[in-house]
């Protein structure tokens, strides 16, 4: 199956800190989406991207097909940001499975 | 308004035992999800259904059994529970394969 590789696993923030999260994948996709998993374990879903650029607010995603990778970008981090951050990616010959990275952990403090 | 609800929140059982878990989105989507996530907060998708079709089978066990009666409902019941069972079960909604909507969990605790 199709391998998906976040980076970094684990990410402390200084409130108010800009940090990046990657997201390797290692075929073709045709469905890509990052979600969000706060403390309370609610997964939220933060972008449908599986090409080019979003934003929504402080959160902006970019992905390119092309070379197998995505980027979350969190611009000035708060204490609510905290919480596990996954890539899940979807394979043209189907669409609708998911396969999840392992996740990037981010802590804000404050 | 709930998106996308389960219930029950908790479920604590016994070893054997047979349980179910009733999942409702009122998003008008067509296309449901179950996916467990291990202590180690990995997700795996177990079963979907588009149009209360079966279109994703992975490899669960088959004590594991997914029933959509009608395209807002999806239910999955599990027999003869076993320790390894023991995980968050989140149920999922999507239009097509475009963003995909959680609900709030499941966590099966099997004793």
């Amino acid at each position: 199956g199709i391998q998906v590789e976040q980076s970094p696993p684990d990410l402390i923030l200084q409130e108010g800190a800009n940090s990046t999260l990657r997201c390797n994948f290692s075929d073709s996709v045709n469905n890509l989406q990052w979600f969000h998993q706060n403390p309370w374990g609610q997964l939220i879903n933060l972008f449908y991207i599986p090409s080019g650029t979003k934003q929504n607010g402080r959160l902006s995603a970019t992905t390119v097909a092309t070379e197998r990778y995505s980027l979350l970008y969190i611009s000035s981090s708060q204490t609510t940001d905290s919480g596990v951050y996954f890539c899940a990616v979807g394979r043209p010959s189907n669409d609708y499975k998911l396969s999840f990275g392992a996740g990037t952990t981010v802590t804000v403090r404050a | 308004d709930t998106a996308v609800s389960q219930t029950p929140k908790y479920l604590v059982t016994q070893m054997g035992n047979d349980k179910s878990i009733k999942c409702e989105q009122n998003l008008g989507h067509d296309t449901m999800y179950w996916y467990k996530q291990d202590s180690k907060k990995f997700l795996k998708i177990m079963f979907s259904y588009n149009n209360k079709e079966l279109i994703i089978n992975e490899t669960v066990p088959n004590r594991f059994s997914p029933k959509s009666p009608d395209k807002a409902h999806l239910n999955l019941h599990i027999n003869s529970l076993e320790l390894g069972d023991s995980a968050v079960y989140f149920c999922a909604s999507s239009q097509e394969y475009h963003t995909q909507y959680f609900g709030p969990g499941t966590r099966l605790t099997v004793l």
